[in-house]
């Protein structure tokens, strides 16, 4: 498994409230993305980074923002949870310059479960 | 943008029956194309890739895909499926740091 540890990995939060999500990785890898996890619509990209303090958003970005102060830390922010960010959040690393596999392959968390009541 | 269309939402079979999951992809450039696994509540895991070469690809636990270019599919298959790979697939489609996956099919294999 890639080293990838999300935190927490379970949160019920109440609407209106902010949330953070973290993601740290081992792997030194450039790329970290935040992916939700919603029944009918498989994954779909949050934010990503491309490198400390390089971040772009993704399909499904409003409200939520990213920060990487470090390359082993990617942040995920709700600034105020809805009922509709209620989902499972993948975080998800790749190297795609050098890598020896072949570069874009992208390595996932094991998901924060977010409930928002 | 680029979108990836899995045809099945859920599929059932037996033991020992043979595996077709569908996946095409609208995107006509370069593309780099993936399956995943998710076990019930565990992680996306990667069964394999396509990058070039070979159109067939080979990966874990005895699946294969074959990348047809003209149909922009790249279909998932294995030739006798086994009660654990009871899970949810998912095809994926990169280009230019744009990820894309389908809304996932969910095999049900009955021992």
């Amino acid at each position: 498994d890639a080293g990838i540890t999300q935190s927490p990995r379970h949160k019920v939060t109440e609407t209106g409230t902010p949330v953070t999500l973290r993601c740290h990785q081992t792997e030194n890898h450039r790329y970290m993305y935040w992916y939700r996890q919603d029944p009918g619509h498989g994954l779909r990209l949050i934010h990503y980074s491309y490198g400390v303090k390089d971040t772009d958003k993704g399909e499904v970005s409003d409200g939520y923002s990213v920060s990487r102060s470090k390359t082993e830390d990617f942040l995920l922010t709700l600034e105020s949870a809805t009922s509709s960010q209620t989902s499972v959040y993948f975080c998800a690393i790749s190297d795609p310059i050098g890598a020896g596999d072949g570069g874009n392959t992208i390595y996932f968390g094991e998901g924060s479960w977010l409930t928002v009541v | 943008a680029q979108s990836v269309s899995q045809h099945n939402h859920h599929v059932i079979l037996s033991e020992a029956a043979s595996l077709e999951l569908g996946c095409n992809y609208s995107y006509g450039g370069t593309v780099n194309l993936f399956w995943y696994v998710q076990y019930p509540g565990q992680h996306l895991q990667l069964l394999l890739k396509y990058f070039s070469g070979d159109p067939l690809v080979k990966g874990i636990k005895g699946f294969e895909a074959e990348f047809i270019k003209s149909k922009f599919s790249f279909n998932l298959r294995k030739p006798s499926v086994q009660w654990s790979d009871t899970a949810e697939y998912f095809c994926a489609v990169y280009n230019n740091n744009d990820m894309r996956f389908g809304a996932g099919t969910r095999l049900t294999v009955k021992p």
